[in-house]
């Protein structure tokens, strides 16, 4: 079975500060992978997926993730950090026909 | 377009009653899936369906869970004598394709609902 780990339930940065929220996978078969973000009292919604087209990959607000197979990981970055960006953020891998979830990381920027 | 739908997004119940959940998915999407979202669980899939037939049920925890799809859109999870531990989030998903009919994992995207959070008291 597949697996997800978010390390850092809580994360907190400064606005205009570097945002690292990280992920790591347990799978036998390669992955597909996803984060996707959810705001307070809101469905989530797709930041960005790795597929095996790119190991870099850009997603939506600003926010990347690179798929490192030797690290098993595929941690979510942003350069800067803006307010808006507070929301609890989750790491998932496609398993046949569903999602599997990490326990999810909530971001909080400070002013 | 319009995005996945749920109603209601909030339902207060009295244990050992029944409740319906309803998902409304995107228009021509053929896979829908239900998750429930709890504090002690985090994100936990329930049941897939593809068309109006469920191949995977083995997220549903216990046989007070049920659901159907008719017409392949509408989709309605049941729960049956609920308990204080079924409350949560209840998610809805729908994707384009189903599983397995381009590779064996799916690389399409889920889009997510907004959530019925259900209270059972």
């Amino acid at each position: 079975a597949q697996s997800v780990t978010q390390l850092g339930s809580h994360v907190s940065v400064s606005e205009g500060a570097l945002v690292l929220l990280r992920c790591n996978y347990s799978s036998s078969v390669p992955p597909y992978l996803f984060w996707y973000v959810q705001y307070p009292n809101q469905g989530l919604q797709l930041l960005l997926k790795y597929t095996s087209a790119a190991t870099l990959v850009k997603g939506i607000n600003g926010f990347e993730a690179e798929f490192k197979k030797s690290e098993t990981s595929f941690h979510l970055t942003k350069p800067s950090a803006h307010m808006s960006d507070a929301a609890e953020y989750f790491c998932a891998v496609s398993e046949f026909d569903k999602l599997i979830f990490g326990t999810g990381t909530r971001l909080q920027v400070f002013p | 377009g319009a995005g996945v739908s749920q109603s209601p997004s909030n339902k207060v119940t009295e244990k050992g009653k029944d409740v319906e959940l309803r998902c409304d998915p995107i228009s021509g999407h053929t896979a829908l899936y239900w998750y429930r979202q709890s504090l002690g669980q985090g994100l936990e899939f329930l049941i897939y369906f593809q068309g109006n037939s469920a191949p995977d049920k083995s997220g549903l925890p216990s046989d007070r869970f049920s659901a159907e799809r008719t017409g392949g859109s509408v989709s309605t999870l049941t729960i049956q004598r609920t308990q204080q531990e079924d409350s949560a989030v209840y998610l809805c998903a729908s994707s384009l394709r189903a599983p397995g009919q381009g590779t064996p994992t799916s690389t399409d995207t889920q889009y997510f609902g907004p959530g019925t959070r259900l209270t059972v008291l």
